[in-house]
């Protein structure tokens, strides 16, 4: 399986701010990468694939960057509703899919 | 409008057996994999595995594998994750998601095994 780091795992950071997470894959996946967003009680929902397509309906502060191994998940200005955990997931197999940990962004 | 609509919750004691099901509506659902996913209380996310509806062709993460069968029924479009005998481990969040992509996820469904 392909192993998949987020960092890091916790995050503090306040209104405005500009955030950035990190997800480094085991071995090469080449854009084959999606960010979700999970908030409490809900669903994930997909914000980024193909790691730098935005999703339609996701707002344009959040980007995504990177090939191969290293990858980021960007928001450029923290909005209240943005709160949120979030994971990266490589798709480069559709069988062997595979989910980084989780990144908690908390308000500080 | 593309529905994934997941099977109510469930409150199962050890031992017994347990099907959810993944009730897909408003795009071809034999054309998109449908992958199933684990969320413990308080945990990340886990990849269970995946089906083709279209043939059936489906695929385990090797943590699950053997511990649960997935199947469908492209007839009444639907994906079902089944447990032939839960264990208090098994209480957590399922939930389904449209793949490749996941841009479309199920509501979930709770499973809770207490004796």
């Amino acid at each position: 399986d392909i192993q998949m780091t987020q960092s890091p795992s916790s995050l503090s950071a306040s209104v405005g701010d500009r955030v950035t997470i990190t997800c480094r894959a085991s071995q090469s996946i080449s854009s084959y990468l999606n960010w979700y967003q999970q908030k409490p009680g809900k669903a994930p929902k997909l914000l980024i694939y193909a790691a730098s397509s935005l999703q339609s309906g996701v707002p344009s502060r959040f980007s995504g960057s990177g090939s191969g191994t290293d990858f980021t998940l960007t928001i450029s200005s923290l909005q209240p509703e943005d709160f949120a955990t979030y994971y990266c997931q490589q798709s480069y197999s559709t069988l062997g899919v595979t989910f980084g940990q989780g990144t908690r962004l908390e308000i500080k | 409008e593309v529905q994934l609509v997941q099977s109510g919750a469930e409150v199962k004691k050890p031992g017994e057996s347990l099907k959810i099901s993944c009730k897909g509506s408003g795009y071809s659902f034999t054309s998109y994999w449908i992958g199933w996913v684990r969320q413990m209380p308080g945990k990340g996310l886990e990849w269970m595995g995946i089906i083709y509806p279209g043939d059936s062709d489906t695929r385990y993460s090797p943590s699950f594998q053997g511990q649960v069968t997935i199947s469908a029924d492209k007839s009444i479009s639907t994906a079902y994750l089944q447990w032939s005998s839960l264990k208090a481990s098994d209480t957590a969040m399922y939930y389904c998601a449209r793949q490749p992509g996941g841009d479309y996820w199920g509501q979930g469904t709770l499973v809770t095994v207490s004796s």
